[in-house]
């Protein structure tokens, strides 16, 4: 079965910084990615998925993007944070019709 | 288009008490449906899944669903309840479209289990 990797795992960034987070996915080729966000009190939202090296779908216009370097790596990035950016990271994948999360990363604005 | 309906973004139960977590769903085709748990701080962890076949799935720690097309719900129960079922709970449903699938997810419930 396939193993999900985030890091950092925690990560306090000041307004108007760069922002790269990274997931690698172990056990399965050729996945679908997503990333999503989880924001303080609200639920999972949408931010990108992949199905393929280089190729990248944005659900919500925001100053974030992704990339797809390798098969089994996910780049979240920014070139400058909002404090609105604040919130949990979630990567997954997907397995047998099935989404598969990885531990998350903790991204602080201030 | 699909979406997904938690009812109550927090539930208390006692220790010992029935847990039902409530989700309802809109699908324009048979949907996959889903319940994750996340503890704090941590990634979601799959529950249980129904896809075809029995209605009724059974998932870890003893968490089962039943799957109701003609409610369409999808509610979450577990006939006593254990201080470490205190998590958040979302339920999710399968959108399949642009060949590749998009996951749709209420806002969860937060469970809490009172001693």
């Amino acid at each position: 079965s396939q193993t999900i990797h985030q890091w950092p795992a925690t990560l306090v960034q000041p307004v108007g910084s760069p922002l790269s987070l990274e997931c690698t996915v172990e056990g399965t080729s050729n996945p679908n990615l997503y990333w999503y966000r989880q924001a303080a009190g609200r639920g999972l939202q949408l931010l990108f998925y992949s199905v393929g090296i280089g190729q990248i779908s944005s659900e919500v216009p925001q100053n974030l993007s992704a990339s797809r370097p390798q098969d089994r790596q996910f780049i979240l990035s920014s070139k400058k944070l909002l404090l609105s950016d604040s919130g949990f990271y979630l990567c997954a994948c997907d397995g047998g019709s099935t989404q598969y999360f990885g531990p998350g990363t903790r991204l602080t604005v201030l | 288009a699909q979406s997904v309906t938690q009812l109550g973004s927090h539930v208390s139960v006692s220790e010992g008490a029935l847990v039902l977590l409530r989700c309802n769903y809109s699908s324009s085709v048979p949907p996959y449906l889903f319940w994750y748990v996340q503890y704090p701080n941590q990634g979601l962890q799959l529950l249980l899944k129904y896809t075809t076949g029995a209605t009724l799935v059974k998932g870890i720690n003893g968490f089962e669903a039943e799957f109701k097309k003609s409610e369409t719900s999808f509610h979450l129960t577990k006939p006593s309840a254990h201080m470490s079922d205190a998590a958040e709970y979302f339920c999710a449903v399968l959108a399949a479209g642009s060949g590749t699938y998009k996951y749709i997810f209420g806002t969860g419930t937060r469970l809490k289990v009172l001693a």
